[in-house]
């Protein structure tokens, strides 16, 4: 079955470092995710990705993150200069088209923020 | 403003015992669409069901079950003959036409042997 795939899995940073977390969505989905989880919260969206641009940010999504998609399979998540609140688990996800349809998310990268 | 309302944070069985989780959702859309996930402890997001608002149909899948009423806009998990396995947070999600996914902050379920 089609995963999309996360890596790394944990990724422990300094604050203020710069961090990129990397995404390799299902081949034939057209509409990409990133959300965020703070330990022992709810799960948060932050942006939304169509077409190489945002389709839609959260107030969360400020001038430190941004994403990209270098190529046709990567997508990226970068945060600027981290701070320990960024400490999270990020999922990424991809929907093959609008309405949730095959919605699948990755198995997550763990940020420590020390 | 969309807004998904998981009231039971936490919820013990032991094992066997049947188990409902419950979710209220609220949007203005009339086109929208319904998730759940479970969490288990490694921490993934395991898919679970999506269902369109234009579907009401009651679903079953094994074990599981779901109940989605417009008239009171909730849509309602349950595990029949609970298992230890089960034991995970269990979120309900909502999604409208910008397709973002808004989630509730999830029900923690623990299952005894």
């Amino acid at each position: 079955e089609p995963e999309v795939t996360q890596t790394p899995s944990h990724q422990v940073t300094q604050m203020g470092q710069e961090v990129i977390l990397r995404c390799v969505p299902i081949s034939n989905h057209l509409y990409f995710y990133w959300y965020r989880q703070i330990l022992g919260q709810k799960v948060e969206f932050l942006v939304s990705f169509y077409n190489n641009e945002i389709s839609e940010k959260s107030e969360i999504f400020d001038d430190q993150f941004s994403v990209e998609r270098p190529d046709g399979s990567n997508f990226t998540l970068k945060i600027r200069s981290t701070k320990l609140e960024d400490s999270a688990m990020y999922f990424c996800a991809s929907s093959v088209q609008q309405g949730g349809y095959g919605y699948t998310f990755g198995s997550g990268t763990r940020l420590t923020v020390v | 403003a969309q807004k998904v309302t998981q009231a039971q944070t936490e919820i013990s069985v032991v094992e066997k015992e049947d188990v409902t989780l419950d979710c209220v959702y609220e949007t203005r859309d009339t086109t929208y669409y319904l998730f759940w996930y479970k969490q288990p402890p490694s921490g993934e997001l395991v898919f679970l069901i999506r269902r369109n608002s234009f579907d009401e149909q009651n679903e079953i899948s094994g074990r599981y079950s779901w109940n989605f009423q417009k008239s009171t806009s909730s849509f309602n998990f349950t595990i029949t003959a609970s298992q230890v396995v089960d034991s995970a947070v269990y979120f309900c999600a909502l999604s409208d036409n910008t397709d973002k996914l808004i989630f509730g902050t999830g029900t923690r379920l623990q299952v005894f042997p």
